[in-house]
């Protein structure tokens, strides 16, 4: 089975600043690896995903995350954020295998972006 | 193509009562997922469906919980006599047959027992 950590469960930074996001997996098969965003009151979002190939993953809203398998960590990182990243955000892993179903997902990490 | 809906959005009933919420995904995904989500913790995966086929089930659907799609389109997610610890935010999701999981999600179904 697959599981996830994300070691910040808040993360506060102010407008325009970086940020970072941590994750890290478990999993004995190849996985593939997803970020996605839950506003208030609302379902998740998909961000980005890793299936295969390039380590490095763009997204939507200037979120790009990277893949590190010797570090088993998927990382979310963005340059310059705005008050409207302000969210939670879940880690997810799933087996890459045919069969895997599910989605293993983090306790999430609140964003509040201060302006 | 509207996404993946699911009614009610918020549902308060008292502890003992059932509730049932539906869930109406993507027409063309197959693939048919419930989770549950309570305050402060990622989505948990409760059961997944192959079109009508329940395939996989996990233990936090206990017997009180059960979940159908008898015509491989819309799901049903039914819990009998609701416990205050069911109170949770209950999550459908739909993805395409083949290829990589890549879970949609609706808005979720606000469930809160009294």
């Amino acid at each position: 089975a697959q599981s996830v950590t994300q070691l910040d469960s808040q993360v506060p930074v102010f407008e325009e600043a970086p940020v970072e996001l941590r994750c890290n997996y478990s999993s004995s098969v190849s996985v593939y690896l997803f970020w996605y965003v839950q506003y208030p009151n609302q379902g998740l979002q998909l961000l980005l995903k890793y299936l295969s190939g390039s380590t490095l993953v763009k997204g939507i809203n200037g979120f790009e995350a990277e893949f590190n398998k010797s570090q088993t960590s998927f990382h979310l990182r963005k340059p310059s954020v705005h008050i409207s990243d302000t969210a939670e955000y879940f880690c997810a892993v799933s087996g890459s295998k045919s069969g895997a179903n599910n989605l293993f997902f983090g306790t999430g990490t609140r964003l509040t972006v201060i302006p | 193509d509207t996404g993946v809906s699911q009614d009610p959005r918020h549902k308060i009933t008292k502890r003992g009562q059932n509730v049932t919420f539906r869930c109406d995904p993507i027409s063309e995904h197959n693939r048919l997922y419930w989770y549950r989500q309570t305050l402060g913790q990622g989505p948990e995966f409760l059961t997944y469906f192959q079109n009508e086929a329940q395939l996989e089930k996990s233990r936090l659907l206990s017997d009180r919980f059960s979940a159908e799609r008898p015509k491989g389109s819309f799901s049903t997610l039914e819990i009998q006599r609701t416990e205050q610890g069911d109170s949770a935010m209950y999550l459908c999701a739909s993805s395409p047959r083949f290829g990589a999981n890549v879970l949609t999600f609706g808005a979720g179904s606000r469930l809160t027992v009294l």
